[in-house]
């Protein structure tokens, strides 16, 4: 039961163009939200974050959007860098009861940035 | 930023025996970490949850005794890896969240450590 899906394991971006990332969730318990970035053979780096209560989160070049009724969000990369491109992890958690602080991953999407 | 490191980054061992990795928490005290495997082309699934000073809390389907986690310190929790078979190769990453933060703490995440078992 994949209860975080990132569709599209891929995605090929020009280098200054936008990258959209998309992410969905089927658990209406989940109220926080948690992009990282990734290389081969490293752990995990935290990108950027967002919280339920908000629609839009800002950080530099990448944005967050959530749209909870759709259980729905992406990140937003402007301009694409190559040094962008990675496998990038959508995460979820609930900060109520025992899934406190549990991540849980999708799949990942590939991003390539073409100089 | 908050940093993770984890040790060893590689080890290959034969079937039957154990191994240790450790995770260590170097600029801060971690209340809670976690410990995740990668397989490849897949998403980090989450094994255990691991508080100082009390039992970890096992996922579904994980084997509590074939994967030992002891978390002695704020700054360390090891898993070992009993009686390893080759299905147990994988990517295993531990991450760590910061003391004293609001419920939705940041999970700061180590380099991984890849164990191949022969």
């Amino acid at each position: 039961d994949q209860q975080v899906k990132q569709n599209s394991p891929s995605l090929s971006v020009q280098e200054g163009r936008i990258s959209i990332l998309n992410c969905d969730y089927t658990n209406s318990m989940f109220d926080y939200f948690l992009w990282y970035k990734k290389y081969p053979a490293e752990g995990p780096t935290f990108l950027i974050s967002i919280s339920s209560i908000k629609d839009k989160n800002e950080d530099g070049r990448f944005t967050v959007f959530l749209n909870k009724s759709a259980k729905h969000l992406s990140l937003h990369i402007v301009p694409s860098q190559p040094g962008d491109s990675a496998v990038y992890f959508c995460a979820a958690s609930g900060t109520g009861g025992t899934s406190y602080g549990k991540l849980t991953f999708g799949q990942g999407t590939i991003l390539t940035v073409h100089p | 930023g908050a940093v993770v490191s984890q040790h060893p980054s590689r080890v290959i061992c034969k079937s039957g025996t154990s191994v240790k990795i450790e995770c260590r928490s170097l600029d801060f005290q971690a209340t809670t970490m976690f410990w995740y495997r990668q397989f490849p082309k897949k998403s980090l699934m989450l094994m255990a949850t691991s508080n100082e000073g009390s039992k970890a809390t096992y996922e579904q389907g994980v084997e509590k005794d074939k994967f030992l986690i002891n978390h002695a310190s704020l700054t360390l929790s090891t898993l070992t890896v009993t009686s390893a078979h080759p299905e147990d190769s994988s990517f295993y990453i531990c991450s760590a969240t910061k003391r004293g933060l609001a419920s939705t703490d940041t999970q700061y995440f180590g380099p991984g450590t890849r164990l191949t078992v022969l």
